[in-house]
């Protein structure tokens, strides 16, 4: 089982209000990303990281914000939540010698703005 | 545009039956496919991975098999159990990003009934 973890699970929270959705993993991986899912679709990639102070905009626009200041933690946060960023976001890492390209995600926190 | 395309969207089937599950893709390049299984309101979880000179692989249980030439891949799930119920994911990676790129497919949600 993946060593990443993901904190809130759940999260309810008004429009307008700050929010900071925390991603860590203690396989000492260097790349990771964030998802974005909702029901019945596919992921789409919002940000990802090579490394510490490297951070990208992945396939889908997105108005949340991410940092790497370590290693083992990528954090996003949403300067103003609206209702259309209610969704199930999804962290993942993938260790650099890892020939396979296995991502390894966290189990997901679930968003709704109301 | 690349695309993972699945199918059937949905199945439900009696615990203890077989069923294959379907995966069409128009990645290139290709680099590997993988089936995840993603239980609600988990992340997914990797199932098995091939390159294009695989074209079986078995997990248990799960047996996937791909045609790197025609771009299809089937994931067989043999003696269905209850705990086999979950979104199965099928995504594929291209050879041509350092990113390690994932196209991921919307899934199929199997339900199985006792």
């Amino acid at each position: 089982e993946a060593d990443i973890y993901q904190t809130p699970r759940y999260l309810v929270i008004g429009t307008g209000k700050k929010i900071t959705l925390e991603c860590s993993q203690t396989m000492g991986h260097d790349k990771m990303y964030w998802y974005q899912q909702d029901p019945g679709m596919e992921l789409h990639l919002i940000h990802y990281s090579y490394g510490v102070n490297s951070t990208e905009k992945g396939d889908l626009s997105s108005e949340s914000t991410v940092s790497r200041i370590r290693t083992e933690h990528f954090p996003l946060t949403l300067e103003s939540a609206r209702p259309s960023h209610t969704s199930q976001y999804l962290c993942a890492s993938r260790g650099l010698a890892d020939y396979q390209e296995t991502q390894y995600f966290g189990p997901g926190t679930r968003l709704l703005v109301l | 545009k690349n695309q993972v395309e699945q199918s059937p969207q949905s199945l439900i089937i009696l615990e203890g039956k077989n069923c294959t599950l379907q995966c069409n893709y128009t990645v290139s390049p290709f680099s590997n496919l993988r089936w995840y299984k993603q239980d609600t309101g988990r992340g997914p979880v990797s199932l098995t991975i091939m390159t294009f000179s695989e074209n079986t692989k078995s997990n248990g249980r799960y047996t996937a098999t791909l045609d790197a030439d025609t771009k299809q891949s089937s994931l067989h799930i043999t003696a269905s159990q209850l705990s086999d119920s979950a979104s199965y994911i099928c995504v594929v990676s291209d050879r041509g990003s350092t990113l390690g790129r994932l196209y991921f497919g919307r899934g199929t949600q199997l339900t199985v009934w006792p």
